[in-house]
């Protein structure tokens, strides 16, 4: 199974500041997702990224605020914009390596203050 | 598209007691099922899935899951639980499709009483 490392692991920031998650995958996967679980809350899909084109995003959030880089097939960043406090949640990354299964990174844990 | 709901937000259990999560789906296509672990302050571990075949399905840490296609319900079940089974889970499905996105239901909490 891949293995993937998700960093920071936590972070306290300002809001009006950005913050960029960085993923790696031990092997080269095809597909990648980044999800936004909030407080509480169940998983909720932000995009969808193939290496080499643009991410394609769920409704309700969009490339300005979440912007998002796939320049390999075993790296990819979600960078937050202009924070809020209502960005306060947990960022996970996933991959699907082609198969039926996902693997998920240890996700990051972000405090707008 | 697909959807999943988790009836319980919260279950709580004594310890060595049997527990069932219950999980119920509606998909216009085929899926695949999952259950996924979240241990307080980690990330997601999957427990177990059901592709295709027996409609049991065993997974890790003594986690088994039905699929029922009738009632379009995959419930999960463990005859004995443990404090460390203390988590959320998540029932979640993935259309029949290498591309597509894992749909995640809203978690149940389970609680192990000692």
């Amino acid at each position: 199974s891949a293995v993937i490392s998700q960093k920071p692991s936590r972070d306290i920031c300002q809001r009006g500041t950005s913050l960029t998650i960085q993923c790696q995958v031990d092997s080269q996967v095809t597909m990648m997702f980044w999800y936004r679980q909030q407080p509480g809350q169940s998983l909720t899909l932000i995009a969808t990224a193939n290496q080499g084109s643009e991410a394609t995003y769920e409704s309700g959030f969009v490339i300005d605020k979440f912007p998002i880089s796939r320049p390999n097939l075993t790296f990819s960043t979600l960078t937050v914009s202009n924070m809020s406090p209502e960005d306060s949640s947990i960022y996970l990354c996933s991959f699907d390596s082609g198969d039926t299964e996902a693997f998920f990174g240890q996700g990051t844990r972000l405090t707008v203050v | 598209a697909q959807s999943v709901t988790q009836l319980d937000s919260q279950v709580p259990v004594f310890e060595e007691a049997p527990v069932e999560l219950r999980c119920n789906y509606s998909s216009s296509v085929s899926v695949y099922l999952f259950w996924y672990v979240q241990y307080p302050n980690q990330g997601l571990q999957l427990l177990l899935k059901y592709l295709s075949g027996s409609t049991l399905v065993k997974g890790i840490n003594g986690f088994e899951a039905e699929f029922n296609k009738s009632q379009t319900s995959f419930h999960l079940r463990k005859p004995s639980v443990h404090i460390s089974d203390t988590a959320e889970y998540f029932c979640a499905v993935k259309r029949y499709s290498s591309a597509s996105k894992i749909i995640f239901g809203s978690g149940t909490r389970l609680s192990i009483r000692p």
